[in-house]
């Protein structure tokens, strides 16, 4: 089975911290992604890695980074946090041929105060 | 981005009822996906469909690729407790281009 792993479930942080979400995946998958879930908007694309060192701009990428050093990890970085980022954040990865489906870690609750 | 159209928004079903739910768009995708996502948890996929009109069974879920490529609905047969959830679909045309449906949110009463 597929195992994507989000080192925190829930994070509470403040207005203006640097923030990093962490994720791990166990299945050598070459793309990763990370969303964030609100209610009424559902899940929005931030940033999407197809190898390491390489990234490419989701749907709402104002306010974020990532960083893949490694093939198996994904990190999400709020440069500045602010209390909009308040959300669940889902990390997810797949294989690379043809349109294989993507596979879910556990969400990171993150709370900005 | 455009979202797909699921609906319904949520049904309220006695144990052992059928259930349908159904997603639309406006574009055409050549990937559909179903996920369950349970209280606090990330999506689980519950179904792939690669297909125009592959229907697909995985236990008591039975879902299809619609022959347009533009909808796709999933069939939940006689309900248990443990269906409880939001299930949400998924259309993918491109690796890093996945559209997302809303979420359906199932409640089943015992």
């Amino acid at each position: 089975d597929v195992k994507v792993t989000q080192s925190s479930r829930y994070l509470v942080k403040r207005t203006g911290e640097k923030v990093f979400l962490e994720c791990v995946q166990d299945m050598d998958h070459e793309n990763m992604f990370w969303y964030r879930q609100d209610p009424g908007l559902g899940l929005r694309l931030i940033y999407f890695s197809y190898d390491v060192k390489m990234k490419e701009k989701g749907d709402i990428p104002e306010g974020y980074s990532v960083s893949r050093e490694k093939k198996e990890r994904f990190s999400l970085i709020l440069e500045s946090a602010s209390t909009n980022q308040t959300s669940m954040y889902l990390c997810a990865s797949s294989l690379d041929t043809g349109n294989q489906p993507q596979h879910f870690g556990d969400g990171t609750r993150l709370s900005i105060l | 981005g455009q979202q797909l159209n699921q609906s319904p928004q949520s049904m309220f079903i006695q144990e052992g009822e059928d259930v349908s739910m159904n997603c639309t768009s406006s574009s055409i995708f050549n990937t559909w996906l179903w996920y369950k996502q349970d209280p606090g948890e990330g999506p689980v996929l519950l179904i792939a469909l690669y297909k125009a009109g592959e229907l697909t069974s995985n236990g008591r879920l039975t879902a299809q690729f619609g022959i347009t490529r533009k909808d796709s609905f999933l069939n939940i047969s006689a309900s248990i407790p443990s269906d409880v959830g939001i299930y949400f679909c998924a259309g993918q045309l491109r690796i890093n281009d996945m559209r997302f449906g809303a979420g359906t949110r199932l409640t089943v009463k015992p």
